[in-house]
This record gives structure tokens, sequence and C-alpha cells, in this order.
């Protein structure tokens, strides 16, 4: 068990709708990360959050959005949802202290289906 | 272009049999991790390689920094069913995320 929560563990929608995927981190880890795995794509890094703002972001979509609260969990928005978009979103959590590699803890993920 | 190049993708060997995954790059990174993923699963982290040349031993899995600090190797000694997954490597650039490989997918056969 990393630590890392993350809920819903599976959802299914259909193509145009709105989900919301949540994620708590580890326990005293100030930075979460989002992933997209696609078996074609491997994991694709999508946004970082850093203590409530926003760190960097890779390859997400403007469909998508994420936002990290005052106690650390954070949110993934995934909306006008299309078939494409059907992977496994995983969510990490690192101290990420200055000066240390940031080693990512990484939750059970949630396997998202559209149909 | 993929910054982190693993190979080979599949790799399917015997119980027992020695085998060596690679991650090669032409970036140098400040630090390079190994996870492994079960199906389904998140990946988990194994290892961490900070110092050119490094070798780290986690019981029968052996770890190698490259001296330019632009490459990994990963060798796993009489590997056993429980070592089936897929093996990613991670690359850390300064403050930027971590960059992943596509993995390598390894089967062990009882």
């Amino acid at each position: 068990d990393s630590g890392v929560t993350q809920t819903p563990k599976h959802l299914i929608t259909a193509t145009g709708q709105r989900v919301t995927l949540r994620c708590s981190p580890r326990s005293g880890d100030l930075s979460v990360y989002w992933y997209q795995q696609s078996l074609d794509q491997g994991l694709q890094f999508l946004i970082q959050y850093y203590n409530g703002e926003e760190r960097a972001k890779g390859n997400i979509l403007e469909r998508f959005s994420a936002q990290q609260f005052p106690d650390l969990h954070s949110e993934l928005n995934l909306s006008s949802l299309e078939l494409g978009d059907s992977a496994l979103y995983f969510c990490a959590s690192s101290v990420l202290s200055g000066g240390a590699p940031d080693e990512q803890y990484f939750g059970p993920g949630t396997r998202l289906t559209v149909t | 272009t993929q910054l982190l190049e693993q190979s080979p993708q599949f790799l399917s060997i015997q119980e027992g049999e020695n085998l060596t995954v690679y991650c090669n790059s032409s970036s140098v990174f400040s630090s390079l991790q190994w996870y492994r993923q079960e199906p389904g699963e998140g990946p988990v982290l194994l290892v961490t390689v900070v110092t050119g040349g490094e070798v780290k031993k986690l019981k029968r899995l052996t770890f190698q920094f490259g001296d330019a600090r632009k490459d990994s190797s990963l060798h796993i000694t009489a590997a056993q069913p429980g070592d089936t997954g897929l093996y990613l490597c991670a690359g850390e650039k300064g403050n930027t995320p971590l960059v992943f490989g596509k993995g390598t997918r390894l089967s062990v056969i009882a």
C-alpha cells in the first residue's frame, strides 16, 4: 500500500459526459501528479500541483482540468468525454523537497471506460 | 520523440533465467528511478540512482546508472514468476517532472 488513495476504482460513462476523479496523497506529501496510461501511449504526465498551486503541465487536453485543495487532496475533472479518453488514470504524490530526487508514490488508479 | 528509450519492449523467459533490460537516453539526468507495475495496479518504486556509475542491489535485482548519467540497466538473476510485470524507468532533470519510458513488459514462465 503506497498510502495514496484514489476513487473511484472504476468508472463507466457515456461520450459527452463529465467525470471527477479524486486523489488523496500520502501523509506529508505536498506534490500531486496526474498521469494517463493507455496501452499504446504508456504513462503520460498530465499535470502537477504543489501545495495547492499548479507547478507543471504536460499533455493535458483543454477539456481536462485539475485542482489541489487546502487539505492537499486533488481532483481531476474530465469533460466532453470521448471514446479515446478511456484509459487508466493515476495519481502520484511526493515530498518534493529541494535537492532530493523526486520519488513518486502511485495510487491504485481509476479505470475510465467511455462508451 | 521519446526521451527515454527502453529495450526490449517485451521479454518472455523461463523461470531461473537471467535477464537485463535497458533504459537509454541522449540526455543527462540528475537521477533515474525504476518502477514495477503489475496489471491493473499503480507503478511501485523499486530504486533511485543518483551518481554516475552507481550500482544498487535489491535482492536478485541489480540496477546500474551509466557513468555519464544518460542510461541505466536492470539485471535480474534467476527470474521468478513473481518478477512478471511492466518495468518502467523514469528520469529527472532539474525541476521538471519525471519523464517515463514506455517500459519493458516481462513475463516469467514457471
